[in-house]
């Protein structure tokens, strides 16, 4: 069984770095294909792609917040985690990780486990 | 980049049939899929490739295409179907995860 577990700060101060990880389990970081995005929801409002870091390493970033985003993977830990720098209010919003869907082998276009997800509060 | 559009809202009376459209530029060159999202949860996918369901997702879950629209039809609909559903695609772009606005479901 696939579970996905978000952990980290839930307050942040504007200009501060964010640091969330994301512990997954029931799937190696190692497997073929195998990959895990980030997702922001800011309240009431919609998804929104922030990252995603493939087993060989490969990585993209939202292209408006690439200046400001590393993801990363530890695969012994079975961890991925995501950095945020110069946090602004704006950036308030339940931070999800989710697992990309694999085929034999070939990541697929959807997200099909997701974690709890963290909600983060940016604010003095 | 890429945009998709949803209605932000559909109402719909217990046993009825819902609709929920998705649209976006010559969306029938993608591939669409399906989350749903019950308050205070994380979204679960319930159509994939289209039109195909995941193990658990009821057959009163189904997904179509009909000209420049997706659409994820929900039949005989329940109170437990009341949430938000966004539809979503992978694009060639800049930011290749592309979620719809999302559209609140309220089972009357």
């Amino acid at each position: 069984q696939v579970t996905l577990k978000e952990s980290g700060p839930v307050v942040v101060k504007p200009t501060e770095t964010l640091t969330l990880t994301c512990t997954v389990s029931g799937f190696s970081l190692r497997n073929a294909g195998t990959g895990v995005s980030w997702i922001r929801q800011p309240p009431g409002k919609s998804l929104v792609w922030l990252a995603h870091i493939f087993s060989n390493g490969e990585k993209s970033y939202r292209k408006s917040l690439r200046s400001r985003l590393t993801i990363s993977k530890e695969t012994s830990k079975s961890q991925v985690a995501l950095t945020m720098t110069n946090v602004d209010p704006a950036d308030t919003g339940t931070y999800y990780c989710a697992h990309i869907a694999v085929l034999s082998g070939i990541p697929q276009n959807y997200l099909d486990s997701w974690g709890q997800g963290i909600l983060v509060t940016v604010s003095s | 980049s890429y945009v998709l559009t949803q209605p932000p809202s559909v109402s719909v009376a217990p046993g009825q049939t819902a609709r929920i459209s998705c649209g976006g530029d010559n969306i029938g060159s993608k591939t669409v899929y399906w989350y749903q999202q019950k308050p205070g949860q994380a979204p679960v996918v319930v159509i994939y490739d289209d039109t195909s369901r995941p193990s658990g997702i009821p057959d009163r879950f189904s997904g179509s295409f009909s000209g420049n629209m997706a659409t994820l039809t929900i039949r005989r609909v329940e109170a437990g179907d009341e949430a938000d559903y966004y539809c979503q695609v992978w694009d060639t772009g800049d930011d290749p995860w592309v979620f719809g606005g999302g559209t609140k479901l309220t089972v009357l």
